[in-house]
């Protein structure tokens, strides 16, 4: 059990540019989520996979926003037109859902600036 | 919509002294689940402690230990014989056990440990 990974750690772009990041759950976690945390505040959630059906997404994500769980396993978060507002930490989380005893591990995140 | 605060931006202990991080809650719901999460500087957040609004008893794991005071939708960490190795953000979380497995955090806690 490797934990959660994600690619690149740290990205810099220019606004306009597209970006796409990349989360690799815990083998066998059936559900994955997306959050954005910002300098000084929680994480807050975006979207949340249980396998390759995206089951809820946030107000936050807007139409510049999608993300993807091809087969079930690793997610793709891409970002179009970025803009200087979405500077922030992307992070995503995997769980094993099963029962009422979930839990989430996060990945170490990745940091984006948008200059 | 559930929300948790965190009113204390940031808290000192000294090191082997016993510190108390705060966390209020709101919410309409009965069941549910509570959490502390730490976040070191740099570096992935990590489950610190869980709690389950239908279990009476305040959950313990080692020096980590919380009061959960259900009617006063409040969820306080105790920090015992604090190590150097605690310094971190610590956020306070919550997780509904309705439709959707989605985190709502707090605006975290930075904890200093002084030796």
């Amino acid at each position: 059990d490797t934990g959660v990974s994600q690619d690149p750690r740290h990205k810099i772009t220019k606004r306009g540019q597209n970006v796409t990041f990349r989360c690799d759950p815990i083998s066998e976690h059936n559900r994955l989520y997306w959050y954005r945390q910002t300098l000084g505040q929680g994480p807050e959630f975006l979207t949340y996979f249980q396998n390759e059906a995206q089951l809820e997404k946030s107000r936050l994500l807007s139409d510049r926003f999608s993300a993807e769980r091809p087969k079930g396993s690793f997610s793709t978060l891409e970002i179009q037109r970025t803009e200087q507002g979405d500077s922030a930490m992307y992070l995503c989380a995997s769980s094993l859902g099963r029962g009422r005893q979930e839990t989430q591990y996060f990945g170490p995140g990745t940091r984006l600036l948008v200059l | 919509a559930q929300t948790v605060t965190q009113s204390q931006p940031e808290m000192s202990v000294q090191e082997a002294e016993t510190v108390t991080l705060s966390c209020t809650y709101d919410t309409s719901e009965s069941d549910y689940y509570l959490f502390w999460y730490k976040q070191p500087p740099s570096r992935q957040m990590i489950l610190v402690i869980r709690q389950e609004a239908y279990k009476q008893q305040n959950a313990t794991e080692n020096r980590f230990s919380v009061n959960f005071q259900k009617a006063a939708k409040s969820f306080s960490l105790k920090i015992s014989d604090s190590q150097l190795g605690d310094a971190a953000m610590y956020f306070c979380a919550y997780r509904t056990m309705e439709y959707g497995n989605k985190l709502v955090f707090g605006a975290g806690t930075i904890l200093r440990v002084k030796s």
